[in-house]
């Protein structure tokens, strides 16, 4: 069983661009959950994807968007960069109540 | 918007004495609680849910709807125990969700 994985592991990108972090769900499950954890900050929700529609979404501008694909990886896109976006995203997959994290995507802009 | 508050940023006890990690939450609808812990240099990863009523590495946790608590509690700590703890609801539904801050244990020999 594979357990989920996140593409780029790191990333500095430049204030005004567009961002996609990717993330590949474990085997068998159908709904993967992005969060934002800046430094010293717990995770913050954004938004949720099951079977490939969105399902819940936290306080993020709509330049954050998403995709699920039909075999459940998911992409986190964010337009127009801003400086307080640099975190570590986080996503995480699951079937039914428990999440399993992957190790994140460390995003810097300058 | 549902949330949990962590009122401690960090926790030091000694090894063997009692640790008790607190967690509020509000919410307007029945709560769906879960603590998540993350040890150095390893993924987030669940602790416990609130309905499961388990003690996993010897951690418990109640729910407690007059208090509005769900803080976890070991009787024993160990060095191992040293993580970061997620207080965190659950994902999904059209929920807001808001985690906590997080609590650092340290465990000290």
């Amino acid at each position: 069983e594979t357990g989920v994985t996140q593409s780029p592991t790191h990333l500095i990108k430049t204030r005004g661009q567009q961002v996609t972090l990717r993330c590949s769900s474990q085997s068998g499950h159908n709904t993967v959950s992005w969060y934002q954890q800046a430094l010293g900050q717990g995770p913050q929700f954004i938004f949720q994807y099951y079977r490939e529609e969105e399902n819940g979404r936290g306080n993020f501008p709509p330049r954050f968007s998403g995709l699920q694909f039909p075999n459940y990886s998911s992409e986190l896109n964010v337009n127009a960069l801003e400086l307080d976006d640099s975190a570590l995203y986080l996503c995480a997959s699951s079937n039914s109540y428990e999440q399993y994290f992957g190790p994140g995507t460390r995003l810097t802009v300058t | 918007a549902q949330r949990v508050t962590q009122p401690e940023k960090l926790l030091s006890v000694f090894k063997g004495a009692p640790v008790e990690l607190k967690c509020n939450y509000s919410y307007s609808g029945s709560p769906e609680l879960f603590w998540y812990v993350q040890y150095s240099r390893q993924r987030l990863q669940l602790l416990l849910r609130h309905i499961s009523r388990e003690s996993i590495k010897g951690f418990t946790a109640d729910l407690n709807k007059g208090e509005t608590s769900f803080h976890l509690k070991k009787p024993f700590a160990q060095e191992e125990d040293s993580a970061m703890y997620y207080c965190a609801p659950y994902a999904g539904n059209n929920r807001k969700l808001i985690w906590g801050l997080g609590t650092s244990l340290a465990v000290n020999p």
